[in-house]
């Protein structure tokens, strides 16, 4: 089935712990995007590739990292400097800049 | 950035009613989509609409880019229509609204 997988379900960081979610499209979308969404909240911008081995900063970057080696993936890492990581991740990707489509998202905890 | 804000904030509709979700933005934009987030945190698209009126199903969206807002029509409502419905606009990164919690009661 064609879609957006995120990976894991649930994560739990430990204090000072880096930690990586993935996700992997098999849409042959160019576009890829990573957005955060607090208790109550809309969701923000944390980085964006448009193409292979680009992106770029989002509204909240400070703390996380990505890369884009490859068309179908995206992964993120949130690492020890993001102080309040608590939140469900999402991941999304569009063909060209119109219709976002959104994976099934990563909750992450605080241990 | 662009300043999205959504109304209302939270709607409690009893099944069978109609609704409208109202969407105002800050600046010109290009791109405008709609999205429902069930229960279980999905995110669904509904409608790629910048500008114009689009309909599928019970849901209807019009946006009117020159005054910047666009509504999102729910007829003939059901249970399963519950959730929160985001506005979302810009170019190619786009900006979220609060969004509306939507709740039908059978």
């Amino acid at each position: 089935d064609g879609g957006i997988t995120q990976s894991p379900k649930y994560l739990f960081r430990k204090e000072g712990q880096n930690v990586t979610l993935s996700c992997e499209q098999n849409l042959n979308h160019d576009a890829m995007y990573w957005y955060r969404q607090d208790p109550g909240q809309g969701l923000r911008l944390i980085y964006y590739s448009q193409i292979v081995n680009d992106f770029q900063k989002g509204d909240i970057a400070e703390g996380y990292s990505v890369s884009r080696e490859k068309k179908e993936s995206f992964p993120l890492t949130v690492t020890s400097a993001q102080k309040n990581p608590t939140a469900f991740y999402l991941c999304a990707s569009t063909p060209s800049g119109e219709k976002l489509f959104f994976g099934s998202g990563t909750q992450l905890s605080v241990l | 950035g662009i300043q999205v804000e959504q109304s209302p904030p939270d709607l409690i509709l009893q099944e069978g009613a109609n609704s409208t979700l109202r969407c105002n933005f800050s600046d010109s934009v290009n791109n405008l989509q709609w999205f429902h987030q069930n229960p279980w945190g999905q995110l669904i698209n509904l409608f790629y609409i910048p500008s114009g009126t689009k309909q599928n199903g019970r849901l209807s969206a019009t946006t009117v880019a020159t005054e910047r807002y666009s509504l999102l029509y729910i007829s003939s409502s059901q249970t399963t229509d519950s959730g929160v419905y985001f506005c979302a606009v810009g170019g190619y990164k786009l900006s979220f609204g609060a969004g509306t919690t939507v709740t039908v009661r059978a």
